[in-house]
C-alpha cells in the first residue's frame, strides 16, 4: 500500500522565519504534487514535480523532488501570513493512476 | 479561464430532501473528479468521470447520484442525507487520465454542506 507521510503535522512560527516540510514515503511515485488549501476553500494546486532530482522554484517556494523520487520537500524563505494554510502533497496511485494518494497535510501559521 | 466553479458555495438540507451540487469548468478538460472533505482531513474521491462516462465510482452511497451532462458540467444529486454526510464537498478536473502532468488535478472552491 502506498502511504505518503508528512511533517510536521503543525507548524506556528513568525513571519520572515524560513521553513521546510517534508511529503516522504516508501514507495516510487512517477510524480508528486503540492497543493495549498485555506480553511473552507478547495486545493490549490502549487507544482508539479516529476524528474527524480528536480527542483522547482515559485517566488519564495521552492520544491524538491528526491533522487529516487519516494519523497518531496516544500522550503519557504521569508515566510508571510499569506502563505498561512494547509500543505498537501499527493502522487498517483501506481496500481490505478487515476487516483490520488493523498498525505495528511501540514497545517501552517505564520503570525505578523 | 483556469477556474472550476462550485454552486452552491452553501448548502443546508433536511435529511428528506432532493438537492443537486454543481461543477463546471472551461478549460477542455476531459476527467472530472467528486470528492468528500472533512475537516483537517484531505479529501477522499468519490466519483471520476473520463470523456463523460463514469470511471471511478468508490463505493459511495447510492444517495449520492453523480451526473456529468457534457464535458463541462459536473452535478452531484442528493437524497436522504444522514448527518454524517455533513462535509465540503470539492469538484476537480484534470486534462485527461492518461498520467503525468496530464492528471494534475484543478479544484474548485466546494460546497459546504450541512445536514440537518
Amino acid at each position: 500500500t502506498q502511504l505518503l507521510e508528512q511533517s510536521p503535522q503543525f507548524l506556528s512560527i513568525q513571519e520572515g522565519e524560513n521553513l521546510t516540510v517534508y511529503c516522504n514515503s516508501s514507495s516510487v511515485f512517477s510524480s508528486l504534487q503540492w497543493y495549498r488549501q485555506e480553511p473552507g476553500e478547495g486545493p490549490v494546486l502549487l507544482v508539479t514535480v516529476v524528474t527524480g532530482g528536480e527542483v522547482k522554484k515559485l517566488k519564495r517556494l521552492t520544491f524538491q523532488f528526491g533522487d529516487a523520487r519516494k519523497d518531496s520537500s516544500l522550503h519557504i524563505t521569508a515566510a508571510q501570513p499569506g502563505d498561512t494554510g494547509l500543505y498537501l502533497c499527493a502522487g498517483p496511485n501506481a496500481g490505478n493512476n487515476r487516483k490520488l494518494i493523498w498525505g495528511l497535510g501540514t497545517s501552517l501559521a505564520v503570525n505578523p | 479561464d483556469t477556474e472550476v466553479t462550485q454552486t452552491p458555495k452553501h448548502l443546508v438540507m433536511g435529511m428528506t430532501n432532493k438537492k443537486s451540487l454543481k461543477c463546471e469548468q472551461h478549460m477542455g478538460h476531459r476527467a472530472m473528479y467528486w470528492y468528500k472533505q472533512k475537516a483537517k482531513k484531505p479529501p477522499e474521491l468519490m466519483f471520476v468521470y473520463s470523456y463523460e462516462k463514469l470511471s471511478i465510482n468508490e463505493s459511495v452511497p447510492s444517495r449520492f447520484s453523480p451526473e456529468c451532462p457534457n464535458s463541462s458540467l459536473l452535478n452531484l444529486h442528493l437524497h436522504a442525507l444522514q448527518p454524517e454526510d455533513s462535509a465540503l464537498y470539492l469538484c476537480a478536473s484534470s486534462q485527461d487520465l492518461s498520467g503525468g502532468e496530464n492528471n494534475e488535478q484543478f479544484f474548485g472552491p466546494g460546497t459546504r454542506l450541512t445536514v440537518l
